[in-house]
């Protein structure tokens, strides 16, 4: 299948701002998501934007979209430490399956 | 809105013993459903997914198999546990974009 990749552990201290970044090789995506997962829980929706769009923004969340290069981040302002979670990275090709990547550990220190 | 839910949400089963996790659906009808593992690496791998009662298809050729006897219900089966067997297994539905996961299943296969 198409990759999504992320990098693995992102650490950041309680009131700055996170970014988390994506690749994704499928040129066709017609859906970029970010879903949180909280220890032992399932994965919870945060947000998702249109492959035609390049910025989302929904109160801390921004999510920048760049469909040339095939890059989406994901920025948390004023992160908190119940913010700490992995966060998954996913695309879609709408009406199939989504694809994950392998998710992203961040860490908020106080 | 639409939920999952998933049960049982942790199990321990014996090497060579039966499997059958449950997932169903509510607030939407005929809705395209998916069982996800989530292995120690933290990847979600598709193993199956369903967009009609009785249609199911198979990502990857393995030890389980999925069934839907009803629209809103899908089943993850397995005749034979093994070893490898054992992780975190997501059911998942989609809404008009995004797809939505049940709270999860820590299987362990001793």
């Amino acid at each position: 299948g198409e990759d999504v990749e992320q990098s693995l552990f992102l650490s950041v201290r309680e009131g700055d701002s996170s970014v988390i970044n994506c690749t994704y090789t499928d040129s066709s995506s017609t859906y970029l998501y970010w879903y949180k997962q909280e220890p032992g829980a399932g994965l919870q929706l945060l947000t998702y934007i249109f492959s035609n769009m390049d910025m989302k923004q929904d109160q801390r969340l921004t999510v920048l979209l760049n469909k040339k290069d095939k890059h989406l981040s994901l920025r948390i302002a004023d992160t908190q430490t119940g913010d700490s979670a992995i966060y998954f990275c996913a695309e879609s090709n709408s009406g199939y399956a989504l694809n994950f990547g392998k998710g992203t550990s961040l860490l908020v220190t106080p | 809105s639409q939920t999952i839910h998933q049960w049982p949400a942790t199990l321990v089963q014996p090497v060579g013993s039966p499997l059958s996790l449950e997932c169903t659906v509510e607030g939407t009808s005929n809705p395209n459903l998916y069982w996800y593992r989530q292995a120690a690496g933290r990847g979600l791998q598709l193993l199956f997914y369903s967009v009609g009662i009785g249609q199911i298809s198979s990502e990857v050729p393995q030890n389980l198999s999925a069934s839907r006897p009803q629209d809103r219900q899908f089943i993850l089966s397995s005749k034979k546990l093994l070893l490898s067997d054992s992780g975190f297994y997501l059911c998942a539905g989609t809404g008009e974009t995004e797809a939505f996961f049940g709270q999860g299943t820590r299987l362990t296969v001793v």
